[in-house]
């Protein structure tokens, strides 16, 4: 079975300041890796996926994560954090499992910005 | 890109009634979709996966009898709980999973959620 950590349930950063948002995970076999961001009372939306592919991926609204296997983490990673990025993030893992995708969601970081 | 309208938002019911969630993909084929139910600050617990004309498959320690899933068409997936009570009250949120017609791109999305409250 698969799982994801997140480190940290609550991150706070100043805007401008850099936006680190750590996940660990484990999986027997190759995973796909997911980052989601989610507005209050909003379902959630897809930031950047890993495939199998680059192991730098670049997502939506300046947000990139690095797949590091030998780490076993996808941090989600933004230059400068902007008021509008305060929201919760929860990183998500996925390996196929007969037709379908089951993804295994962290139990989320809520992200503050402070002006 | 794809869509998911899920509705309603927000429903408040009485305790032992019955509430009905629909989740719909508004521009792709869902041949499965996915219900999540988060509890306040807490991350989405899988509850069900159900394939169009399948029955759903529940996750461990979820009642299908309380939780009914329908996914009748590639388009409409419903999640009806039954005989409601206060500890149901969660946020529900269904994904669906598909092809974007054309493209043929696999696509994943999510519902905007439903907030039950059970009085």
């Amino acid at each position: 079975a698969q799982s994801v950590t997140q480190l940290g349930s609550h991150v706070s950063v100043s805007e401008g300041a850099l936006v680190l948002l750590r996940c660990n995970y484990s999986s027997s076999v190759p995973p796909y890796l997911f980052w989601y961001v989610q507005y209050p009372n909003q379902g959630l939306q897809l930031l950047l996926k890993y495939t199998s592919a680059a192991t730098l991926v670049k997502g939506i609204n300046g947000f990139e994560a690095e797949f590091k296997k030998s780490e076993t983490s996808f941090h989600l990673t933004k230059p400068s954090a902007h008021m509008s990025d305060a929201a919760e993030y929860f990183c998500a893992v996925s390996v196929y499992g007969g037709s379908n995708y089951k993804l295994t969601f962290g139990k989320g970081t809520l992200l503050t910005v402070n002006p | 890109g794809a869509v998911v309208s899920q509705h309603p938002s927000r429903v408040i019911c009485k305790s032992g009634t019955s509430v009905k969630i629909e989740c719909r993909s508004l521009d792709f084929q869902a041949t499965t979709m996915f219900w999540y139910r988060q509890f306040p600050k807490q991350s989405l617990m899988l509850m069900a996966t159900s394939n169009e004309g399948s029955k759903a498959t529940y996750e461990q320690g979820v009642e299908k009898d309380k939780f009914l899933i329908n996914h009748a068409s590639l388009t409409l997936s419903t999640l009806t709980v039954t005989s409601a009570h206060p500890e149901d009250s969660s946020f529900y949120i269904c994904s669906a999973r598909g092809r974007k017609a054309g493209s043929g791109a696999n696509v994943l999305t999510f519902g905007a959620g439903s907030r039950l409250t059970v009085l």
